[in-house]
């Protein structure tokens, strides 16, 4: 079966500082991956999504970057942390071991950039 | 522009009573169309799809092209349905999500 880890769970960072948020997939092979932010009242916003190594494609302009480093793994980061970017952040996997057209989430980070 | 919209931030409910989650997208062509849950303390999960047109845990949800609609129904609400809901738009291997809807099933 296939499973999708991220850490860390939680982290509190000072404005300024690097970030790195890490997802892996288990038990598939080339998943599309994605990285959302969820934000209370404002749903999931996807910040970026990945069909393949090395292949990224950002979605909203911002503070963050994405990179897929292996077929299974997808890493959020940022140089400089800005307050705005604390949020709850998913990582999703889809592909041809789930449901056509559905996405299996991770269990989030949440950042806090004070 | 996509877009899926609910429009309500929060549904609360008694147990027993029906319960409606309302949905409405905008998409240029034949939408491809989901409802995701989340759970207290549990991750993002895939409750239905419009494509399969089946019942999970006593939801059901129809899509009304006519009204673009897509809206999640369940006859009798149980405490155990207080959770966060989404609905999501398939668009070319990406989702949209709408901003989701609390929903709160009192005893």
């Amino acid at each position: 079966s296939q499973t999708i880890h991220q850490w860390p769970a939680t982290l509190v960072q000072p404005v300024g500082s690097p970030l790195s948020l890490e997802c892996t997939v288990e038990g598939t092979s080339n998943p599309n991956l994605y990285w959302y932010r969820q934000a209370a009242g404002r749903g999931l916003q996807l910040l970026f999504y990945s069909v393949g190594i090395g292949q990224i494609s950002s979605e909203v302009p911002q503070n963050l970057s994405a990179s897929r480093p292996q077929d299974r793994q997808f890493i959020l980061s940022s140089k400089k942390l800005l307050l705005s970017d604390s949020g709850f952040y998913l990582c999703a996997w889809s592909g041809l071991a789930g449901v056509q057209g559905s996405q299996y989430f991770g269990p989030g980070t949440r950042l806090t950039v004070l | 522009a996509q877009r899926v919209t609910q429009p309500e931030k929060l549904l609360s409910v008694f147990k027993g009573a029906p319960v409606e989650l309302k949905c409405n997208y905008s998409y240029s062509g034949s939408p491809e169309l989901f409802w995701y849950v989340q759970y207290s303390r549990q991750r993002l999960q895939l409750l239905l799809r419009h494509i399969s047109r089946e019942s999970i845990k006593g939801f059901t949800a129809d899509l009304n092209k006519g009204e673009t609609s897509f809206h999640l129904k369940k006859p009798f609400a149980q405490e155990e349905d207080s959770a966060m809901y989404y609905c999501a738009l398939n668009q070319g291997g990406k989702l949209i999500f709408g901003q989701g809807t609390e929903l709160s099933v009192k005893p």
